[in-house]
């Protein structure tokens, strides 16, 4: 069975530039989350979609990040424009149905982010 | 809301012996669930071990262990015959499952080094 799959592993950008980061879940994976993580720090969610619907955004800076998942499948997380602080690792989970199953998400490798 | 605390930022343990990562949370749910996972350099992230709060007896997976203090709000982790593959960071979190919106949340860190 194929993981999740991300994408790219590594961006350098400049700030006010933009970037975007693709995540595809593991097939039939209903629930998928992006994880922002700073180093040091544990991973903070962003955004957690369920099929296509967003469940909980509350900690996504709208301002500046979005992210989408139009067929319920594979998504996209972008950042315009961003700042230092947003270096980070993004992480990708899925999960079959939410946490219901057995609450174990399945992260990607990530997409490591330095803004300069 | 729900904290995960995680003290010890760095550990070390010799190959073959037991180290015990430590782990307090708080949250105000009556049915929630623990989790320890482990992120190895520039990998993802994969799920040790997981105990349900209303089990009284601790997990268990072959070389790891928890130790489960629910009045104490506590969420150890042993490693038994500690191996150089089990050098990694490891993340406690915790996870609420009542209501509809399941939020998963991480704890800093522990920064597991194995010595040969």
């Amino acid at each position: 069975e194929a993981g999740v799959a991300q994408s790219p592993r590594y961006k350098i950008i400049e700030k006010r530039q933009s970037v975007a980061f693709w995540c595809n879940p593991i097939s039939g994976h209903a629930t998928l989350y992006w994880y922002q993580q700073i180093l040091g720090q544990g991973p903070k969610l962003l955004i957690q979609f369920q099929n296509n619907g967003v469940v909980d955004d509350s900690q996504l800076p709208k301002d500046r990040f979005s992210a989408e998942r139009l067929k319920g499948v594979d998504s996209t997380l972008k950042i315009q424009p961003a700042k230092l602080e947003d270096s980070a690792v993004y992480l990708c989970a899925s999960s079959p149905q939410g946490y219901r199953t057995t609450g174990e998400l399945f992260f990607g490798e990530g997409s490591r982010l330095t803004v300069l | 809301a729900q904290t995960v605390t995680q003290s010890q930022p760095e550990m070390s343990v010799q190959e073959a012996e037991t180290v015990t990562l430590s782990c307090t949370y708080d949250t105000s749910e009556s049915d929630y669930y623990l989790f320890w996972y482990k992120q190895p350099p520039s990998r993802q992230m994969i799920l040790v071990i997981r105990q349900e709060a209303y089990k009284q007896q601790n997990a268990t997976e072959n070389r790891f262990s928890v130790n489960f203090q629910k009045a104490a709000k506590s969420f150890s982790l042993k490693i038994s015959d500690s191996q150089l593959g089990d050098a990694a960071m490891y993340f406690c979190a915790s996870l609420n499952s009542g209501g509809s919106n399941y939020k998963l949340t991480f704890g800093k860190g522990t920064l597991l080094t194995v010595n040969p």
